[in-house]
């Protein structure tokens, strides 16, 4: 089992609509998680840290389940800019020191 | 600031060659971290290193490959030799202070192309 996984989509949306998806992660201990965006060909950027609470920034939410293992991330009001490779990560804690670990990634496609 | 920097942003070469892929962090970063990005494998941490110093190396596939980071502004991950298997994208990313409250700032990745 991978450590991190998610549904490698694509999630086909259409402008204006809401889409939300998971991420499971296999280490209990896990301490720390983020979702990074990737556009085509280009490089990761971290898009928002996700919080116990949950917490939201604009039309994207992010909550976590430490009971089931998983995060989610919510993007409502969908514009075309949104399509990308949504990359779960999550911090884990090695004996060799700290790692993150990258999920295989989400694909979105918003369209018109 | 111009972030992370990667050279080259292409490489083509055959198998049995050696291959020097560079970076260049954001200054005062004191984190640097090599990633391989393939189709089937994903996003794959090979080595970081705090300070300088090699953290954790786990992720480097085998002895074909090794990193060095012999001052603050300036890392190489080699290849030799390179087998058709190393094609990938390779990103170099750093942070500042720990891993886990600071953001990893990517470069634009090295797309390597191993015949």
């Amino acid at each position: 089992r991978k450590e991190v996984e998610q549904d490698p989509g694509p999630f086909n949306v259409p402008e204006g609509a809401t889409v939300a998806f998971n991420c499971t992660y296999s280490n209990s201990a896990s301490q720390s998680f983020f979702w990074y965006r990737q556009d085509c060909r280009k490089e990761p950027k971290l898009l928002m840290s996700v919080y116990s609470s949950g917490n939201e920034d604009g039309r994207f939410t992010a909550q976590l389940n430490r009971a089931s293992q998983y995060i989610s991330l919510l993007i409502r009001d969908s514009k075309l800019s949104d399509s990308a490779t949504y990359l779960c990560v999550v911090l884990m804690i090695k004996a060799a020191g700290n790692k993150l670990t990258f999920g295989g990634g989400t694909r979105v496609l918003v369209k018109p | 600031d111009a972030g992370v920097i990667q050279s080259p942003r292409h490489e083509v070469t055959e198998m049995g060659q050696e291959v020097t892929l560079r970076c260049k962090p954001i200054s005062g970063h004191d984190y640097l971290f090599w990633y391989r990005q393939t189709m089937m494998r994903g996003l794959e941490l090979l080595i970081y290193f705090n300070n300088n110093v090699p953290i954790d190396d786990s992720g480097m596939p085998e002895d074909r490959f090794s990193a060095k980071m012999p001052n603050a502004s300036f890392s190489t991950l080699k290849i030799q030799p390179s087998e058709p298997r190393d094609s990938a994208v390779y990103f170099c990313a750093s942070s500042s202070r720990t891993v886990s409250t600071d953001t990893q700032y990517f470069g634009p990745g090295t797309r390597l192309t191993v015949l």
